[in-house]
């Protein structure tokens, strides 16, 4: 079955880095984007930017550009994304997402990894 | 930038209907998708395309998109139907996808 399973919970000291990992099966991972979602404790849901796995190609949320990096490796079958100069406020729940792509255009999330919880604090 | 509204809550009797909307601006070029999130658990894809409902979601969710205004509806609705529900869109002007301000649907 198709599944997206990613690392495991983060803690980290403000302006230190992170990386998640988001590890994709039973579908084909070239054919389709990923994108990553975070969720702060008690808000809603927040999109950080898509990777087109076919090309590379990336967009990214105005709120984290310049601070996030999206990649993902064909051979493993895996996404990343990397935060930087972390804050206090970039305490989250991580999630990616697979995403479903629709004559070139990016559309619906299905399904999404089971979530990395990244804690900021000194 | 290009903002969705949901109304905060909505609350509704077992066995009734539950209607959650979603607000944006030309939102007839848009297609819209629908996601449930029960607590502690990721995001669960409900509709998608506006009206079209993934495998395993069962008949009771549906949606629609008129004018402004996209509509989950859930029929005859039981406690298992108690979560946060988000909408979303892709902006193509901005190339950016944009999440709803979530429901909470609350059964008395």
């Amino acid at each position: 079955q198709v599944q997206l399973v990613q690392s495991g919970a983060e803690v980290k000291k403000p302006g230190a880095s992170v990386k998640v990992s988001c590890k994709a099966s039973g579908y084909t991972f070239s054919t389709y984007g990923i994108s990553w979602v975070r969720q702060a404790p008690g808000q809603g849901l927040d999109w950080m930017g898509y990777i087109s796995v076919y090309n590379g190609n990336t967009k990214y949320a105005q709120k984290v550009q310049g601070r996030v990096s999206m990649s993902t490796d064909t051979s493993t079958n895996t996404a990343y994304m990397e935060l930087r100069s972390l804050r206090s406020d970039d305490t989250a729940v991580y999630y990616c997402a697979r995403v479903r792509m629709v004559r070139g255009v990016p559309n619906w999330f299905d399904p999404w990894g089971q979530g990395t919880l990244v804690t900021v604090s000194s | 930038s290009y903002v969705l509204t949901q109304p905060p809550s909505v609350s509704v009797a077992p066995g009734q209907t539950a209607r959650i909307t979603c607000g944006g601006d030309n939102f007839g070029s848009k297609s819209v998708h629908w996601y449930q999130q029960k607590p502690g658990q990721a995001p669960l894809l409900v509709v998608y395309d506006d009206s079209d409902r993934p495998s395993g979601i069962p008949e009771r969710f549906s949606g629609s998109n008129s004018g402004n205004t996209a509509t989950l509806t859930i029929s005859r609705v039981g406690a298992g139907d108690e979560a946060d529900y988000y909408c979303q869109v892709w902006d193509g002007n901005s190339e950016h996808y944009v999440f709803g301000t979530g429901t909470k649907v609350t059964v008395l």
